[in-house]
């Protein structure tokens, strides 16, 4: 069974701080990790798509890393906002149409 | 530009009873569908998913079923809801050309069997 885990799952941070969290997925088989922004409300949106050893992506100020051989990926939002209050989602991809989600990191970020 | 709608938004149901939820997308042809479900405090689970007309391939052995009657609809159903069958479900598409493919969100359907 593979399994995909997120790490927090709920996080609460300031105004204008810095924070990160992790998703775990299977090193084998690794095709692709998705994260998506599900905001309270809205659909889940796409953030990134991350399919080799070393990627990094940014976009403003959200970043992802990606590490396929021990299997994991952050996410960086740099000087977090209100706005980027939502849940984070990964998800893995094993090369099937298959996407493997993990539970999410419910961010609140306090004004 | 495409968009994916899904009705109900909202469904209160009673345990024994049939389902149906709608998912439509437009703007694009032969997409790739899935449905989610997310339960209470757990993640989204992929149940079904199709990558052309009348072809559906199920993840999870459960009480529901799909069909996929046309090109950008997908259709999910049951005959008999179990109170298991509560939730929060998800229609999304993606573009059918290769399995790195985002996947585009509906407004999502909230279930709730009594």
């Amino acid at each position: 069974i593979l399994n995909v885990e997120q790490s927090p799952q709920s996080l609460h941070v300031q105004e204008g701080d810095s924070t990160n969290f992790t998703c775990s997925f299977p090193s084998s088989n690794f095709y692709a990790l998705h994260w998506y922004r599900w905001e309270t409300a809205k659909s889940p949106e796409a953030l990134f798509v991350m399919t080799l050893n070393g990627d990094e992506k940014k976009k403003g100020r959200i970043s992802a890393t990606l590490n396929t051989k021990e299997g994991y990926s952050y996410l960086y939002i740099k000087g977090s906002q209100p706005e980027d209050s939502a849940t984070y989602l990964c998800a893995f991809n094993s090369g099937t149409y298959k996407y493997i989600f993990g539970t999410g990191t419910r961010l609140k970020v306090l004004a | 530009s495409q968009t994916i709608h899904q009705w109900p938004a909202t469904l209160v149901q009673p345990v024994g009873s049939p389902l149906s939820l709608e998912c439509t997308v437009e703007g694009t042809s032969n997409p790739n569908l899935y449905w989610y479900r997310q339960a209470a405090g757990r993640g989204l689970q992929l149940l079904f998913y199709s990558v052309g007309i009348g072809q559906i391939s199920s993840e999870v052995p459960q009480n529901l079923s799909a069909s996929r009657p046309q090109d950008r609809q997908f259709i999910l159903s049951s005959k008999k809801l179990l109170l298991s069958d509560s939730g929060f479900y998800l229609c999304a598409w993606s573009p059918g050309t290769g399995e790195q493919e985002t996947q585009y969100f509906g407004p999502g359907t909230r279930l709730l069997v009594l």
